[in-house]
């Protein structure tokens, strides 16, 4: 299967504890993007890579968020310090440059209780 | 905040009718995307719309750009079971942009 996977795809975790979640986007696509989607929501933008670089973040990642993808390859993102209201769907997608097409990966359903 | 505002937000529906979902922005977009997203899983791709008044046929499902291309409509004939799912548009703001703007999705329900 050549598609973008994420793991876990649930995680269940204490106010207060880090977590981090990966994402392995399909292997040629340049661009990786990380989206929150939170119940009766559409996903909404984080951040994105190009290759390696992080060129853009949305103002909704709070400096408790961080994400790297330091080979231009899988990504990761970590939540610091959880709070109950990251409890969301976090969703990765990936496209070949210039093109818009983004592929989802099946999420990682965050839990924080 | 999200720039688009789909409706109705339910819709429950018998096998066989005909519905019609609405995407609509004040703002005006590049292109359009439509995506369906199943309970536990990522959004899938059904169709892009790039200019204003275009419509594309997938099957039962007819999708359509508004001619100033700030509002879209996904009408399906004859629904299915198989039709029911969260449908989602998502704008790209302009050529190259990076990210997508969604909106806030029309949860359909096909009974048998």
């Amino acid at each position: 299967d050549t598609g973008v996977s994420q793991d876990p795809r649930h995680k269940i975790t204490k106010r207060g504890q880090n977590v981090t979640f990966r994402c392995d986007p399909i292997s040629e696509h340049n661009r990786l993007y990380w989206y929150r989607q939170t119940l009766g929501q559409g996903p909404e933008f984080l951040t994105y890579f190009q290759n390696e670089a992080q060129l853009e973040k949305s103002r909704l990642l709070s400096d408790r968020f961080s994400a790297e993808r330091p080979k231009g390859s899988f990504s990761t993102l970590e939540i610091q310090r959880t709070e109950q209201g990251d409890s969301a769907m976090y969703l990765c997608a990936s496209s070949l440059f210039r093109n818009n097409e983004q592929f989802f990966g099946p999420g990682t359903r965050l839990t924080v209780l | 905040t999200q720039l688009l505002e789909q409706s109705p937000q339910f819709l429950s529906i018998q096998e066989g009718e005909n519905l019609t979902v609405y995407c609509n922005s004040s703002s005006v977009f590049s292109s359009l995307q439509w995506y369906r997203q199943e309970p536990g899983e990522g959004p899938v791709l059904l169709v892009t719309v790039v200019t204003g008044g275009e419509v594309k046929k997938l099957k039962r499902l007819t999708f359509q750009f508004g001619d100033a291309r700030k509002d879209s409509s996904l009408h399906i004939t004859a629904a299915q079971p198989g039709d029911t799912g969260l449908y989602l548009c998502a704008g790209i703001v302009f050529v190259g942009a990076n990210n997508l703007f969604f909106g806030t999705g029309t949860r359909l329900t096909v009974i048998p």
